[in-house]
């Protein structure tokens, strides 16, 4: 298995531009989360999806931030506009997760950005 | 909820000497705990897990770790480090939903 795949590994772009970023998870996989990581907060859950259905948003920052999942293999983090204040490495994570017990995540090589 | 704490920021240590990695959680069931690694530029990469059972793990790379109930630690552990162990280490507790809490990582530097 490939593992967990995201592109682009690094964007740079200005201040106000639309900022997609893009996952495949691991097949057979039932759950993917994306997470944002900074050296001020550490890992932050944005948001959870199981089944491709969004069950935990609580995390997205604010409206600027959306995420979709329109099928098992894939999902996408957009941001718009995007702010200097995003600029974070952005990590998808995927696992098979049963509801309950022991939620193994395996995690993507994260997505640079660098808004200017 | 739980929360995991990682006392150590950044610990140095020579090649082929030892390593102890602090993680203390803060849950009030037996919770599910891991050890990830981060390589520059790299995600995370799971070390080893605990959920049940022996409370001395073995994980990849020459690692294990120790469940301790009586002190809420799960210490990572290796006796001999290579120059490839230097990275970024978290600890994380998971309570049996979807949710895992990370701790803010330990920085290990290896010196020749």
């Amino acid at each position: 298995d490939a593992g967990v795949i995201q592109s682009p590994r690094h964007e740079v772009t200005e201040m106000g531009q639309e900022v997609t970023l893009r996952c495949k998870p691991i097949s057979g996989h039932n759950s993917l989360f994306w997470y944002r990581q900074t050296m001020m907060r550490g890992l932050e859950l944005l948001i959870y999806f199981n089944n491709n259905v969004p069950i935990d948003d609580s995390g997205m920052p604010e409206d600027r931030f959306s995420a979709k999942m329109p099928n098992a293999s894939f999902s996408t983090l957009k941001i718009q506009p995007s702010e200097p204040r995003d600029s974070a490495v952005y990590f998808c994570a995927s696992s098979l997760f049963g509801g309950t017990g022991a939620n193994v995540l395996t995690f993507g090589a994260g997505s640079r950005l660098t808004v200017l | 909820a739980q929360s995991v704490t990682q006392p150590d920021i950044h610990i140095t240590v020579s090649e082929g000497a030892s390593l102890e990695l602090r993680c203390n959680y803060s849950y009030g069931a037996t919770p599910y705990l891991f050890w990830y690694v981060q390589s520059p530029g790299q995600g995370l990469q799971l070390l080893l897990k605990y959920f049940s059972g022996d409370t001395l793990v073995q994980g990849i790379k020459g690692f294990e770790a120790e469940f301790k109930r009586s002190q809420s630690s799960f210490n990572l552990r290796k006796p001999s480090v290579h120059w490839s162990d230097a990275a970024e280490y978290f600890c994380a507790v998971g309570a049996g939903d979807y949710k895992l809490s990370f701790g803010a990582g330990t920085t290990v530097t290896v010196r020749a």
